[in-house]
């Protein structure tokens, strides 16, 4: 069974900082990850997702995450933040033939003026 | 050209009662799921369909059932309401059914139970 951890619950940083999101995971077939967006009161909108290939993974609005298959991880990364990047983040994954994403608990991100 | 789309936004229900939640999948996607998301977490699975035949299920009781048309659209049935039940309920659709299709989600249902 595949699991998707995410280590922070809350990440405040300030305008035009650099920040990184952590996400973790755990499954003993291959593994597709995938990071969405989720503005209040809004659906899921998918920024990104590593299938195969380049381990390095650019998404829309200047998002990038690296997938790590020795430290089973794929961390959200994004060089310099906006106020309009505040959300709530979700790493997701899906493996071998379970259909279904398993997501993980969220981040929430807070871009502080 | 149109994503996703969920009907009712939000609705209000009390324990016990029914409540029908509708969803339309983007035009050529054949795959419809299911998610619940509680408050505070990450949205978990209920049920998958694929060409109108149920393809997964997650854990959840029997009081929660589905089914796909075939004009692709899909309906998420809840019997017996729980406080518990309060959530958004999130449709998402994909073009197959493999694990490595994207999906897309709508804009959710946000179910309240008194």
């Amino acid at each position: 069974a595949q699991s998707v951890t995410q280590l922070d619950s809350q990440v405040p940083v300030f305008e035009e900082a650099p920040v990184e999101l952590r996400c973790n995971y755990s499954s003993s077939v291959s593994v597709y990850l995938f990071w969405y967006v989720q503005y209040p009161n809004q659906g899921l909108q998918l920024l990104l997702k590593y299938l195969s290939g380049s381990t390095l993974v650019k998404g829309i609005n200047g998002f990038e995450a690296e997938f790590n298959k020795s430290q089973t991880s794929f961390h959200l990364r994004k060089p310099s933040v906006h106020i309009s990047d505040t959300a709530e983040y979700f790493c997701a994954g899906s493996s071998g033939s379970a259909r279904q994403l398993t997501f993980g608990s969220g981040t929430q991100l807070t871009v502080l003026p | 050209d149109a994503g996703v789309t969920q009907s009712p936004t939000h609705l209000i229900k009390t324990r016990g009662q029914h409540v029908t939640l509708r969803c339309s999948p983007i035009s050529g996607h054949k795959s419809v799921s299911w998610y619940q998301q509680v408050l505070g977490q990450g949205p978990q699975f209920i049920f998958q369909y694929y060409e109108k035949e149920e393809r997964g299920r997650g854990n959840f009781p029997d009081r929660f059932s589905a089914r796909q048309f075939p004009n692709y659209s899909s309906e998420l049935n809840v019997n017996a309401l729980l406080l518990g039940d309060s959530a958004l309920y999130l449709c998402a659709s994909s073009q197959g059914q493999v694990s490595t299709d994207t999906q897309y989600f709508g804009p959710g249902t946000r179910l309240t139970v008194l």
